[in-house]
């Protein structure tokens, strides 16, 4: 596609279920973010791949949170056991190094 | 590791006056991106930054990179109410492949 894809674009889950966001980069991307967004806060940087190299996990709150890339493309952010500090919007970004990142338009989540 | 603030962190302005945004890395940066994120939106990138010293324009939009690329400023000259929103900056370190750092944020409304 032209854009980096997220879904699904809205979350709705109970506290104690695991959420699985998906991230689609733009075709050819070696470097992809996750990033979390509190309403009217900034940009809180979860976890970093950069082509074959081991992520950069050093924003990652808690062991509860973790991400994996399949085949340098399609990203997985899960969050297991969900609480609701945990509701936020879910940004995925792409770029090649040193390049300016393209968002998706996020995951909002809600924990009830 | 890596830090980039920016000041003020709100800003309120009357339509057509001016607006500064300041960004400030503990660090030297290889180079400097700014976005801006409307209300409801994701971060759109503007514009990078890679000189020294370099000053770089978009029609009312003043992009200054300070001489020891570790700074940085966003000048609007006569602000719009099309210009709400929350404007980052964000810079790579001089390191392979090591993340981009965004900074705090501000946040600029405009009062009409």
């Amino acid at each position: 596609g032209a854009g980096v894809s997220q879904s699904p674009s809205n979350k709705v889950t109970e506290k104690g279920k695991d959420v699985e966001l998906r991230c689609d980069p733009i075709s050819g991307h070696t470097a992809l973010y996750w990033y979390r967004q509190s309403l009217g806060q900034g940009l809180e940087f979860l976890i970093y791949f950069q082509g074959n190299s081991a992520p950069d996990k050093s924003g990652l709150p808690s062991d509860r949170f973790s991400a994996e890339r399949t085949g340098g493309s399609v990203s997985t952010l899960t969050i297991q056991r969900t609480q609701q500090e945990d509701s936020a919007v879910y940004l995925c970004a792409s770029s090649l190094w040193p390049g300016p990142q393209h968002f998706g338009d996020g995951t909002r989540l809600s924990i009830l | 590791g890596q830090q980039v603030m920016q000041i003020p962190q709100y800003q309120h302005v009357q339509e057509g006056e001016d607006f500064t945004t300041y960004c400030n890395s503990s660090t030297t940066l290889s180079n400097i991106q700014w976005y801006k994120q409307r209300p409801g939106g994701h971060p759109v990138f503007l514009i990078q930054l890679v000189k020294s010293g370099e000053v770089k324009k978009q029609k009312r939009l003043t992009f200054q990179f300070g001489e020891a690329k570790k700074n940085s400023s966003l000048h609007i000259t006569a602000t719009q109410t099309t210009d709400v929103g929350t404007y980052f900056c964000a810079g790579y370190r001089n390191f392979g492949n090591e993340k981009l750092t965004f900074g705090t944020g501000t946040r600029l409304t405009i009062i009409p």
